[in-house]
């Protein structure tokens, strides 16, 4: 079993829906990520969160719009997204960000955009 | 210069077998490389990971094999099982893995029976 959970697993949504993905770790990790991967391409990047604070958004559209809670917690805001944003939607967590530590993903939740 | 490539795209292996994925790099500022194995409808997770100062490293029957001077570095699956079918990849990170992975293609491995 995963260290790192993520719900929905599986989300199906309108171009003008409101929802939000959720990640949660109880490893004490003070770095959570965001990810996005398309069917047989790599992990992308979105965002870094270091001890609560966003350190990393790597030119991610304002549809999405992440916030870090806790430490534990980690969430992903999305609106009025396109077509494209269809995709794997992936959390890791790691130690903290400034250290050598394994990035531990969870499974991920599978959206789908109508 | 911040690309990671990976070959094979995919690889058919016989149980038993030796499976080989490999992967080269150009940015030479890279000095973390981990390989995540992600079966499908799962998350990666980390298999097994390198640093530049080592030329091999193994773990059970995986061992990641570094070429400093030629920029490229390999996983072997040694007596692959097919519960070693999944995607591999491969990924660098500069500053100790305390940057941001850059990720390799993927390689889709088959063991068949």
């Amino acid at each position: 079993d995963t260290e790192v959970t993520q719900t929905p697993k599986h989300l199906v949504m309108g171009m003008t829906n409101k929802k939000s993905l959720k990640c949660e770790q109880h490893m004490g990790h003070r770095a959570m990520y965001w990810y996005k991967q398309k069917a047989k391409k790599p992990p992308e990047l979105m965002f870094v969160y270091s001890y609560e604070k966003l350190s990393i958004n790597e030119s991610v559209p304002s549809r999405f719009s992440p916030e870090c809670p806790n430490s534990s917690l980690l969430n992903l805001h999305l609106h009025a997204l396109q077509p494209e944003d269809s995709a794997l939607y992936l959390c890791a967590s790691s130690r903290d960000y400034y250290s050598n530590q394994p990035q531990h993903f969870g499974d991920g939740t599978r959206l789908s955009i109508l | 210069q911040q690309q990671v490539k990976q070959s094979p795209q995919s690889l058919i292996v016989q149980k038993g077998g030796i499976s080989i994925i490999n992967c080269a790099y150009e940015n030479t500022a890279f000095d973390y490389f981990p390989w995540y194995q992600q079966f499908p409808g799962k998350g990666p997770a980390l298999l097994i990971a390198i640093r530049p100062d080592v030329s091999e490293k193994k773990e059970g029957r995986f061992t990641i094999s570094f070429n400093k001077s030629a920029k490229q570095f390999s996983l072997h699956i040694m007596d692959s099982q097919p519960g070693d079918s999944a995607t591999y990849f491969c990924a660098a990170s500069k500053n100790f893995g305390n940057e941001k992975l850059t990720f390799g293609t993927g390689t889709r491995l088959t063991i068949i029976p």
